[in-house]
């Protein structure tokens, strides 16, 4: 069985600060790894992806996130942080032995305070 | 440039009336997936198709059902809603199953009286 775990319910940082947001998976074969993003009474916005190659893996609106295999983790980064990127964040995985099915974390709620 | 279109993004039905909600999609992808997701939690798949085989969740209640009558329209039925089923309900695409990218819409969230 496959699961994510995002250990945090809720993030603050300042604008202009650094954020993470953390997000450690398990499975069996090798992990196809995913950030969304969901902004209130929307649906989910992809962010970026990890499937091979580069462990750094850069996406949209400035967010990165670095692929650790000995950690099991895909923690998602950005330098910088706005305002405008508080929302609620999600992780997910995939492999190619489960039907293309993905499983989400529980979410992480950011909030950045000008 | 709308990729993933639901309708409608909010519907209000009666305790035990069907209700349909509707997605469609301008990408021409294989897949098309249907997910319920209740106060900000994780989203929960209730089934999908690809192509035209539909592939259903385990846990998913009978009262569910779904319907992919061409590659761009994607149908949730709601036989007889409960109270318990009021949520948002995402329906996403992706041009494959595996690495590929899910690509959502807005949503429809539905409340049940």
């Amino acid at each position: 069985a496959q699961s994510v775990a995002q250990p945090e319910d809720q993030v603050n940082v300042a604008e202009g600060n650094p954020l993470t947001v953390k997000c450690t998976y398990s499975v069996s074969g090798n992990p196809y790894l995913f950030w969304y993003v969901q902004y209130p009474n929307r649906g989910l916005q992809f962010l970026l992806k990890y499937i091979t190659g580069d462990n750094l893996v850069k996406g949209s609106y400035g967010f990165e996130a670095e692929f650790n295999k000995s950690q099991t983790s895909f923690h998602l980064k950005k330098p910088s942080a706005l305002v405008s990127d508080s929302a609620l964040y999600f992780c997910a995985v995939r492999t190619n032995t489960n039907a293309g099915k993905s499983t989400f974390g529980d979410g992480t709620t950011l909030t950045v305070k000008p | 440039d709308a990729m993933v279109i639901q309708n409608p993004r909010y519907q209000v039905t009666q305790f035990g009336k069907p209700v349909t909600l509707s997605c469609s999609q301008t990408l021409n992808h294989n897949v098309m997936y249907w997910y319920q997701q209740k106060s900000s939690q994780a989203p929960k798949l209730l089934f999908h198709y690809y192509d035209k085989d539909f592939n259903n969740e385990a846990d998913t209640p009978d009262n569910f059902q779904s319907r992919r009558p061409n590659t761009s329209f994607c149908f949730l039925d709601i036989r007889s809603p409960g109270l318990g089923d009021a949520a948002m309900y995402l329906c996403a695409t992706s041009r494959d199953r595996d690495v590929e990218t899910q690509y959502f819409g807005p949503g429809t969230r539905l409340l049940v009286l």
